[in-house]
């Protein structure tokens, strides 16, 4: 059974627009949940995490995300996009039991100047 | 800012041959996975080892792979006789604890290639 859907594989925004990646995700209990972002060559980075804390998690380089149990969904957001973003960018579920991550499929953001 | 670092960068074995995939956690930390992706798929978990000893394992992780730490810094992956399909991205990841934030911090991968 699929633990994370990352709706679009490729997301391509003008840069100073929003930005909007999408993740749903499946789990009987509330989940801990993480945005990752992967640029070339690189490892993956903490963007941002929700622990059952506060729904709206403010991440890093100015991204933001909402857990929204009611809709099973992590949305990621940043009002303006910036060319540094443009990246392949990860949600991620930890369910209740264990400390493995399941990966989303991913999504490539391309920021067009 | 300290890193997890992964060496080598990019490993071309033949079919049937051992590999040893290296990571270097962070320092203090005191839980390691690896993690792997094949071309155009998602990422998958592996394996997590904690107190030297293996913690959980996934389904992939079967008899020809074992891991390690062999001198309280390295965290190795090896994979006995590797096959075709082993070839994908390897990632190690580090966490300091198992409770919440539950954050694990990941190497850049190794790209393990069997021709």
């Amino acid at each position: 059974a699929q633990s994370v859907t990352q709706l679009d594989s490729h997301v391509s925004v003008s840069e100073g627009t929003p930005v909007l990646l999408r993740c749903n995700y499946s789990s009987s209990y509330s989940p801990s949940l993480f945005w990752y972002v992967q640029h070339p060559n690189k490892g993956l980075q903490l963007l941002l995490k929700y622990t059952s804390a506060a729904t709206l998690v403010k991440g890093i380089n100015g991204f933001e995300a909402e857990f929204k149990k009611s809709e099973t969904s992590f949305h990621l957001t940043k009002p303006s996009a910036h060319m540094s973003d443009a990246a392949e960018y990860f949600c991620v579920v930890r369910l209740n039991t264990g400390n493995q991550f399941y990966f989303g499929t991913g999504t490539s953001l391309t920021v067009i100047p | 800012e300290p890193e997890v670092t992964q060496t080598p960068s990019h490993q071309v074995t033949q079919m049937g041959q051992e590999v040893i995939l290296r990571c270097v956690p962070i320092s203090n930390h005191l839980y390691f996975y690896w993690y792997r992706q094949i071309l155009g798929q998602k990422v998958e978990f592996l394996v997590s080892f904690y107190n030297n000893e293996i913690s959980e394992k996934s389904e992939i992780f079967d008899d020809q792979f074992s891991v390690e730490r062999p001198d309280g810094s390295n965290f190795t992956l090896k994979i006995r006789s590797t096959k075709l399909e082993d070839s994908a991205m390897y990632f190690c990841a580090s966490g300091l604890s198992g409770r919440s934030p539950y954050e694990q911090y990941f190497g850049p991968g190794t790209r393990l290639t069997v021709t």
